[in-house]
């Protein structure tokens, strides 16, 4: 079963636009970390947030704001008025203590129009 | 600047000729990964060192192996690429094994088989 759901494959949006990208976890552990990557073209992972089981609280850093909602089991990244630079594939992830690995989602491409 | 570095950014080898990627890093961090990432998939871990413990996935072809002959550096060996070995490679690293430790990216080598 796929731990890591990311739904939307390709997204397009108009620059200037607010988008959001959703993820939807499986788990049965009661601690865990949920994480976003951006990939841009040039390909690097870069990490973008950690937040923890036990945490909540919506978490906001500039342009960018996360949505954790443990009810839904959903962990949904914000960009609002989205940029050229945003254009990216934007990876979900989930950490278990059992294990050393990360469960990645399929990925959502993101793609901001000019 | 760059914290893990991975050298070549292409690499283009023969079907059947191995081949070697290399990854080094900055962060002095206890473990190092490496994951083969296909278009449009997620990342895939295929093994990771934690110091000197190699670990690898269950399914990982017995084709890939690696060594680590410092902190520093981690190299990806291919004994005998196929064409479905073709992707972008990825390493990383994080300061501890666990749940709670953020995993930082190199840019990836795309390999190419002929």
């Amino acid at each position: 079963a796929q731990k890591v759901t990311q739904a939307q494959t390709e997204i397009s949006v108009v620059e200037k636009e607010d988008v959001t990208l959703d993820c939807v976890y499986e788990t049965r552990d009661t601690t865990y970390y949920l994480f976003w990557y951006k990939q841009p073209p040039s390909g690097e992972l870069v990490f973008l947030i950690r937040r923890n089981s036990f945490d909540e609280q919506n978490e906001i850093s500039g342009r960018y704001s996360w949505n954790f909602q443990k009810s839904t089991s959903s962990f949904n990244f914000t960009i609002t008025a989205s940029q050229v630079v945003d254009s990216a594939v934007y990876f979900c992830a989930l950490s278990e203590p059992t294990g050393n690995q990360f469960y990645f989602g399929t990925g959502t491409s993101l793609t901001v129009i000019p | 600047d760059a914290m893990v570095i991975q050298n070549p950014r292409y690499q283009v080898t023969q079907f059947g000729k191995p081949v070697t990627l290399s990854c080094s890093q900055t962060l002095n961090h206890n473990v190092m990964y490496w994951y083969q990432q296909k278009s449009s998939q997620a990342p895939k871990l295929l093994f990771h060192y934690y110091d000197k413990d190699f670990n690898n996935e269950a399914d990982t072809p017995d084709n890939f192996q690696s060594r680590r002959p410092n902190t520093s550096f981690c190299f990806l060996d291919i004994r005998s690429p196929g064409l479905g070995d073709a992707a972008m490679y990825l390493c990383a690293t994080s300061r501890e094994r666990g749940s709670t430790n953020i995993q930082y990216f190199g840019a990836g080598t795309r390999l190419s088989v002929l």
